[in-house]
């Protein structure tokens, strides 16, 4: 069964340093999403993609944050400058269409820790 | 504003015993509404979903949820819990394509 994949597992990284986050959607889907899990919080949207550009991002999403999909398969979210509140797990997701309907499908995560 | 609310952070059950997980939201509208499952070290994980119809609606792993629209919840339940459903459960509902997630309840399972 196809499934989302995200790289890398696990990003270390120094505050004031960029990371990007890596993640590939279902080959046929279309809609694309960034969330975040700060630990023993509740999963948040960030950010939702649509034909190379971004359709809504949420307060979260602010000018230190970026997505890309740079090819016919990944899908990219960019942190400028990390923070140490960016220490969260990024889930990447994909959908196939627009409908209420269709089921979002999740990637496993990345953890980011920010030191 | 649209809201989802699970009313029950944690949950210890033995196995064998029945499960119930609490679920309420906040929607003008009618609601599509979404159980996801992570396991540690995991994703999220479709259990199941509601858009219409059927208010009793079955899920994967013996799950099962109810709509109940006078209640505005959408409790999850199953009959009898095996060790491996050890997990954190996250009630969800669409709302513009994106997923308002509910808090999360972790479920611990007892031999």
């Amino acid at each position: 069964e196809p499934e989302v994949t995200q790289t890398p597992s696990h990003q270390v990284t120094q505050m004031g340093q960029e990371v990007i986050l890596r993640c590939v959607p279902i080959s046929n889907h279309l809609y694309f999403y960034w969330y975040r899990q700060i630990l023993g919080q509740k999963v948040e949207f960030l950010v939702s993609f649509y034909n190379n550009e971004i359709s809504e991002k949420s307060e979260i999403f602010d000018d230190q944050f970026s997505v890309e999909r740079p090819d016919g398969s990944n899908f990219t979210l960019k942190i400028r400058s990390t923070k140490l509140e960016d220490s969260a797990m990024y889930f990447c997701a994909s959908r196939k269409t627009q409908g209420r309907t269709d089921t979002q499908y999740f990637g496993p995560g990345t953890r980011l820790t920010v030191l | 504003a649209q809201s989802v609310t699970q009313p029950d952070i944690h949950i210890t059950v033995s196995e064998g015993a029945s499960l119930e997980l609490r679920c309420n939201y906040s929607y003008g509208a009618t609601p599509y509404l979404f159980w996801y499952v992570q396991s540690p070290g995991q994703g999220l994980q479709l259990l199941l979903k509601y858009f219409s119809g059927d208010t009793l609606v079955q899920g994967i792993k013996g799950f099962e949820a109810e709509f109940k629209r006078s209640q505005s919840s959408f409790n999850l339940r199953k009959p009898s819990v095996h060790w491996s459903d050890a997990a954190e459960y996250f009630c969800a509902v669409v709302l513009r394509g994106k997923l308002i997630f509910g808090q999360g309840t972790t479920l611990q399972v007892k031999p």
